[in-house]
């Protein structure tokens, strides 16, 4: 079974400090994608980024940088500078390379509040 | 690209009564489209999984009868809640999923949502 967790729920920062949300993940495939989600109140889910489990390098895009950790099973996302507009409800996700159906198993999501 | 719309946003029904809701691929052409339900604070439940031209399959506990779903063509699928009651009120959201690349690269694009409120 697949399971993913994000143990913050809410986080809350003032803006331009940098924030970190961490992303654990649970899974008996050796292959694997892992997605990170963003939804702002309105309600739509925006497409970050997806990682492959083959591929541990470090990622970077603009203010958003991501930390794969095979080793500690870790998908930890981090927001450089943050902004009000970067208040949301962010989630991280895990699929099966193949088969699975195309699946998402989803985390509880954390909630980050940035405040003036 | 990799849009997806939903419609309508917002609905406010009377208990009894059937809605539906539409999803669609604005740019891409999608083998498989979801559909979750969202509550207030909550993470996404899927609810089912939607294959053009074939019957969807519907994740356990989700009633079949109650939520029925038509993927007509690569761009539309729609969801009818049938005989709506008050406990169907949630955040309904559809997302589709790209084709064309690699096997399993596929990634889930998400509509906006649909909001509906049970009376």
């Amino acid at each position: 079974a697949q399971k993913v967790t994000q143990a913050q729920t809410e986080i809350s920062v003032v803006e331009k400090e940098d924030v970190t949300l961490d992303c654990v993940y649970e899974t008996r495939d050796t292959t694997y994608y892992l997605f990170w989600y963003k939804q702002p109140p309105s309600g739509e889910l925006v497409f970050l980024i997806r990682r492959n489990s083959f591929d541990e390098q470090n990622e970077i895009s603009g203010r958003y940088s991501w930390n794969f950790q095979k080793s500690t099973s870790s998908f930890n996302f981090t927001i450089t500078a943050s902004q009000v507009v970067d208040s949301a409800v962010y989630f991280c996700a895990l699929r099966k390379l193949t088969g699975g159906g195309n699946k998402l198993t989803f985390g509880t999501g954390t909630q980050l509040k940035v405040e003036l | 690209g990799a849009v997806v719309s939903q419609h309508p946003s917002r609905v406010i029904c009377k208990s009894g009564t059937s809605v539906k809701i539409e999803c669609r691929s604005l740019d891409f052409q999608a083998t498989t489209m979801f559909w979750y339900r969202q509550f207030p604070k909550q993470s996404l439940m899927l609810m089912a999984t939607s294959n053009e031209g074939s019957k969807a399959t519907y994740e356990q506990g989700v009633e079949k009868d109650k939520f029925l779903i038509n993927h007509a063509s690569l761009t539309l699928s729609t969801l009818t809640v049938t005989s709506a009651h008050p406990e169907d009120s949630s955040f309904y959201i559809c997302s589709a999923a790209t084709s064309g690349g690699p096997k399993g690269s596929e990634t889930q694009y998400f509509g906006p949502g649909t909001r509906l409120l049970v009376l």
